[in-house]
């Protein structure tokens, strides 16, 4: 089974805590992705690698960190200096160096909440 | 101006109807289109994604690009209750950004039995 996979489905944290998000594709694809999705509102780009051992800071990386030591995987640390960690964390793939590198897949998400 | 904007919604259509799904983007320089579809509690799921001027169709779906308007829209024929969902308007932003997609905030369709 192809897929993307985050864990956990469910988050729960203390202030003042850091916390890790995982994500795990098996497509072979070179890019992934996190995004922030708050109630009613649309995807917020955290972080993005597009290659291993690199990564690049998306619209709203404070709080956050994220490394890419394998092309499967992409990790990601909502640290305590995340204000506002409360929210629905989506991880993303797409492949790269063709058109169809724009189309990303979203994994299941984690829903953190900070207790 | 938000880079991707969207019919805020939430708009409703009874079964049967054409629900016309619309988003409006700022950078010129945008080259691919994507429509997600968004249910409750879960992850987006791509339904469509269009690179040309003109009409795609895809079963009951079909996506419509202007780049001289910067927009472009979504139908759905034949509205099921199945379809009610929200509905993000994704957009490449262009040569700058590489494949980064930006967002819009969703337009939230109900489709009434």
């Amino acid at each position: 089974d192809g897929g993307i996979t985050q864990s956990p489905k469910y988050l729960f944290r203390k202030e003042g805590q850091n916390v890790t998000l995982s994500c795990e594709q098996n497509l072979n694809h070179d890019a992934m992705y996190w995004y922030r999705q708050d109630p009613g509102q649309g995807l917020r780009l955290i972080y993005y690698s597009q290659i291993v051992n690199d990564f690049q800071k998306g619209d709203i990386a404070e709080g956050y960190s994220v490394s890419r030591e394998k092309k499967e995987s992409f990790p990601l640390t909502v640290t305590s200096a995340q204000k506002n960690p409360t929210a629905f964390y989506l991880c993303a793939s797409s492949i790269w160096g063709t058109r169809d590198s724009d189309t990303q897949y979203f994994g299941p998400g984690t829903r953190l909440t900070v207790l | 101006q938000k880079e991707v904007e969207q019919n805020s919604g939430p708009l409703s259509v009874p079964e049967g109807a054409i629900a016309s799904l619309n988003c409006t983007y700022s950078d010129r320089g945008s080259q691919s289109f994507f429509w997600y579809r968004q249910y409750s509690g879960k992850s987006p799921e791509l339904i469509m994604f269009i690179y040309s001027n003109g009409d795609k169709e895809d079963g009951r779906f079909t996506a419509q690009l202007n780049k001289a308007s910067q927009y472009v829209s979504l139908l759905i024929r034949d509205s099921q209750p199945s379809d009610s969902a929200t509905y993000l308007c994704a957009v490449n932003g262009g040569e700058t950004s590489g494949s980064r997609l930006t967002f819009g905030e969703g337009t939230q369709l109900t489709v009434n039995p």
